[in-house]
């Protein structure tokens, strides 16, 4: 089946500073692709989604200048936290959604800011 | 804006009974709706995926159904095991992917 990756599985890092997160589709070609963010116990909140050579759109309440979204190319996206703080740690999870629409997620990526 | 519910938020059951999960959505203009199993700390694992013109689909022990046009779906699980302790997420597409809050299973041996 389809295979979505993400790199990394896990950072930490110092308040302050930027992380940015891979999200491929390895065997397929997607033209958007979705970022979640989930607290812990919580359920997947969508971010943003990410569209390929244009703008991302972001969800009401996201700042659009911290979690920075480029969609590269057909099967890279990625998620730059700009400026982390210990707020902004959490479980970063992205989809993409298969030719029949089937949404298949990255194993996700645990962001601890220190 | 779509909002998506999961009743019940828990549940735990012995091994070998037969369960419902329940989804509920406030608008009906969806493509399609999905199931996906959580395990603790990591991502999602599609189960099931039922396009807007489907009423219902099996794979193994598990057959979900949709109803569009009350905003409802079940996901049912046969002879539960063990093994199928998880978090259950349904989550509805319609302009973008709405997820509920999910039910956490537990099933004792």
């Amino acid at each position: 089946g389809a295979v979505v990756s993400q790199h990394p599985s896990r950072v930490i890092c110092k308040s302050g500073t930027s992380v940015k997160i891979e999200c491929r589709s390895l065997d397929f070609q997607a033209t958007t692709m979705f970022w979640y963010r989930q607290f812990p116990k919580q359920s997947l909140m969508l971010m943003a989604t990410s569209n390929e050579g244009s703008k991302a759109t972001y969800e009401q309440g996201v700042e659009k200048d911290k979690f920075l979204i480029n969609h590269a190319s057909l099967t890279l996206s990625t998620l730059t936290v700009t400026s982390a703080h210990p707020e902004d740690s959490s479980f970063y999870i992205c989809s993409a959604p298969s030719l029949t629409d089937t949404q298949y997620f990255g194993p996700g990526t645990r962001l601890t800011v220190l | 804006k779509q909002e998506v519910t999961q009743i019940p938020a828990a549940l735990s059951v012995p091994e070998g009974e037969n369960l419902v999960l329940n989804c509920s959505f406030t608008d009906s203009a969806i493509y399609n709706l999905q199931w996906f199993r959580q395990d603790p700390g990591k991502g999602l694992t599609s189960l099931l995926l039922i396009q807007s013109s489907q009423r219902e689909q099996t794979s193994g022990r598990l057959n979900a159904s949709l109803d569009k046009s009350s905003g409802r779906s079940t996901l049912y699980i046969a002879a539960s095991q063990p093994g199928d302790s998880a978090t259950y997420l349904c989550a509805v597409k319609g302009n973008d992917m709405r997820f509920g809050a999910g039910t956490r299973l537990t099933v004792k041996p």
